[in-house]
This record gives C-alpha cells, sequence and structure tokens, in this order.
C-alpha cells in the first residue's frame, strides 16, 4: 500500500541558507501535518492543512513556511536556517473526516533528516 | 488541549505483558486517546484508538476507565523488538493538532 512519501530523506544545509521539503500524502488522504523531532526530544507539531488551508498551527517558527498544493502534496520552507533546526522532520496524513468511520490516525513518512553546519 | 503523562521508562523481558498507563485529567468530552509507537528514526505508528471501555486490535488492547481520565496500553507477550518509545495522545479524533508529550521508554530484554 502507498504510504506518506518525503523528500529529500537527508539534507545538509549551512546557517543562514533555505531548506525546502516535501511531502506526498497517502492518495485520497486530504489533511497533512508537520512535526519537527529534534535529537532525544519528541515529535513537536509545526502546522497543519486541510483541504489546502493551513488548519492548525503549532510551534513552527516565523522563518518557516509551509503549504498544500492543488495536488495535496504539501512543502515546508525554511529560511535562515540555524543550528538548533537540525532535526527530523516528519509530515503525516490523515484521511477524510467521514464521521464515525474515520479513526483520525495519522500515518507518518519516514522523515527528513536536516542537517545545518 | 489535553495533557497527558506518562512514565519516562519501563523495563521489561520478553514475553511478559506490559502495561502503560498514562493520564490525561483534562480530556474532553469529544476527545479520543491514540497510542503511537516509535522506532528511533522512524515516523510514529499508529498502535491503538479508544473513546471508552475497552478496545482490542491484534497487537494491543486499550483500557480506559469510566471517568477517562487515564488510559492504560497493555502489550501482550513482549517480544525484543518492541523496544520503542510509547505515546498517548488525546484528541478529537480528526488528528486536529495532535500533540505529543513524553513518551515512554520501553526496553524489552532477553
Amino acid at each position: 500500500a502507498a504510504g506518506v512519501i518525503q523528500s529529500p530523506r537527508h539534507l545538509i544545509k549551512e546557517k543562514r541558507e533555505t531548506a525546502t521539503l516535501k511531502c506526498y500524502p497517502i492518495p485520497r488522504h486530504d489533511t497533512v501535518y508537520w512535526y519537527q523531532q529534534g535529537p532525544g526530544q519528541d515529535p513537536q507539531f509545526l502546522i497543519s492543512f486541510y483541504e489546502k488551508m493551513q488548519s492548525d498551527k503549532g510551534s513552527i517558527p516565523d522563518r518557516f513556511s509551509a503549504q498544500q498544493f492543488s495536488d495535496y502534496h504539501s512543502e515546508l520552507n525554511m529560511s535562515s536556517l540555524e543550528l538548533g533546526d537540525s532535526a527530523l522532520y516528519f509530515c503525516a496524513s490523515s484521511a477524510p473526516r467521514s464521521g464515525a468511520a474515520n479513526t483520525g490516525e495519522l500515518f507518518f513518512g519516514e522523515g527528513s533528516r536536516l542537517t545545518v553546519l | 488541549l489535553a495533557k497527558t503523562t506518562q512514565p519516562i521508562s519501563m523495563d521489561s523481558y520478553e514475553g511478559q505483558e506490559v502495561n502503560i498507563t498514562c493520564s490525561h485529567n483534562n480530556i474532553a468530552t469529544n476527545d479520543y486517546i491514540t497510542w503511537y509507537q516509535q522506532f528511533p528514526s522512524q515516523g510514529p505508528r499508529f498502535i491503538i484508538q479508544g473513546y471508552k471501555t475497552k478496545v482490542t486490535n491484534e497487537v494491543a488492547s486499550l483500557f480506559i476507565p469510566a471517568d477517562r481520565k487515564s488510559s492504560t496500553l497493555s502489550l501482550p507477550r513482549v517480544s525484543l523488538s518492541d523496544t520503542a518509545v510509547y505515546y498517548c495522545l488525546v484528541g478529537d479524533g480528526y488528528g486536529n493538532k495532535l500533540v505529543f508529550g513524553a513518551g515512554t521508554i520501553l526496553r524489552v530484554k532477553s
């Protein structure tokens, strides 16, 4: 079965550079979530999109922005990178909301590992 | 958002049953309780979800008392491959802003 696809899997950047992470949700999933997980930390919610509109916002820095496109894929743009941005970035998707039939399960990708030098 | 509290870590041996309890005193009426498992450098993976009483699937059981202020994930006969971090999350079941608290590191020994 198709899973959530994230690219690139690994990315190395210098301080103050920009980076873009891409997420392709499971087909027919309409909601995408971004999480950041630093070394030894728990996943931190950044932002989510439902039907191409931002649905919720967490601890996303102002230097970061994201959007969901018409084909439901999402991109996380990070600018003025700092050393502390080094982390695993997970994207997750969930199925359309259809009442009792939807458990709200989040399906996570394998993550994109960003290293800022 | 309801805050969750779990033990920081637990140790077990292969073949034993492991029970991890999560406290969520401020759970809302429309909140579900969901547990995820995460291996190092991998995305979290859904284990089980419930609203009240008991839910069982092929890998775990979830026990939720009547007041829903806590829940217990039960893993029967754990193996070494069950060594992972387990997260208890509380949300409205549609995945809106699911917040990961501090999970429980489960170490299974032979």
